[in-house]
């Protein structure tokens, strides 16, 4: 059981946008940063936010991220076959003193 | 290009020890904090460890405590994560990271499994 939650999984055509929530706590992403993660099959995690809403050099913008509150969420536009992954939302949570991770988002493009 | 590169990896009796090694360049790494990550089979991401520029602060998750050790050599850009006493649900996919809060940089993971 993940302290930030997100939803197991989301779908849309190629095309069509999708958003993907990310729900924590005053203790996590109430009072820090939030950043994505996308990891396509087989690779390794690839940063596609940073505290909330930066997109990295490289990374598109048909990705973007917001934050309200307690929560997160990661916006997709254009959708590409190739964006079929596994999107992770990660913050600081001071209770913790740790890093944590939502429990992942599987983006399937129909 | 920043690169990092895990080794150290692989199949260890419960009970037993492994020390993983993640080389870095491109970048100066006495620069930045630095993290493991690791990913059971099928599931998701989680922060294991992480340590200061020079090492003076490191950070656990609880269920490693007392049990693994986060190091580095800045000299040889390196970082290391001893694991002893290893159980069967710590097996998993290690990633060593660039920590900035995010985790910018992410190398391509080495497997460690627990198992008799």
């Amino acid at each position: 059981q993940s302290v930030l939650t997100q939803p197991p999984s989301v779908s849309a055509a190629p095309g069509q946008k999708v958003t993907i929530s990310c729900s924590g706590s005053s203790s996590n992403i109430g009072n820090n940063y939030v950043s994505w993660y996308q990891q396509l099959p087989g690779t390794a995690p690839k940063l596609l936010i940073y505290e909330n809403n930066k997109r990295p050099s490289g990374i598109p913008d048909r990705f973007s991220g917001s934050k309200s509150g307690t929560s997160g969420t990661l916006g997709i536009t254009g959708l590409q076959t190739g964006d079929e992954a596994d999107y992770y939302c990660g913050t600081w949570d001071s209770s913790l003193s740790a890093v944590i991770f939502g429990g992942g988002t599987k983006l399937t493009v129909l | 290009e920043v690169q990092l590169v895990e080794s150290g990896g692989g199949l260890v009796q419960p009970g037993g020890s492994l020390r993983l090694s993640c080389a870095a360049s491109g970048f100066t790494f006495r620069s930045y904090w630095m993290s493991w990550v690791r990913q059971a089979p099928g599931k998701g991401l989680e922060w294991v460890a992480n340590i200061k520029q020079d090492g003076s602060e490191k950070y656990y998750v609880d269920s490693v405590k007392g049990r693994f050790t986060i190091s580095r050599d800045n000299a040889k850009k390196s970082l290391y994560l001893q694991m002893n006493s290893l159980r069967a649900e710590d097996t998993a996919v290690y990633y060593c990271a660039r920590d900035g809060l995010p985790f910018d940089h992410w190398g391509q993971g080495t497997l460690v499994t627990v198992s008799s």
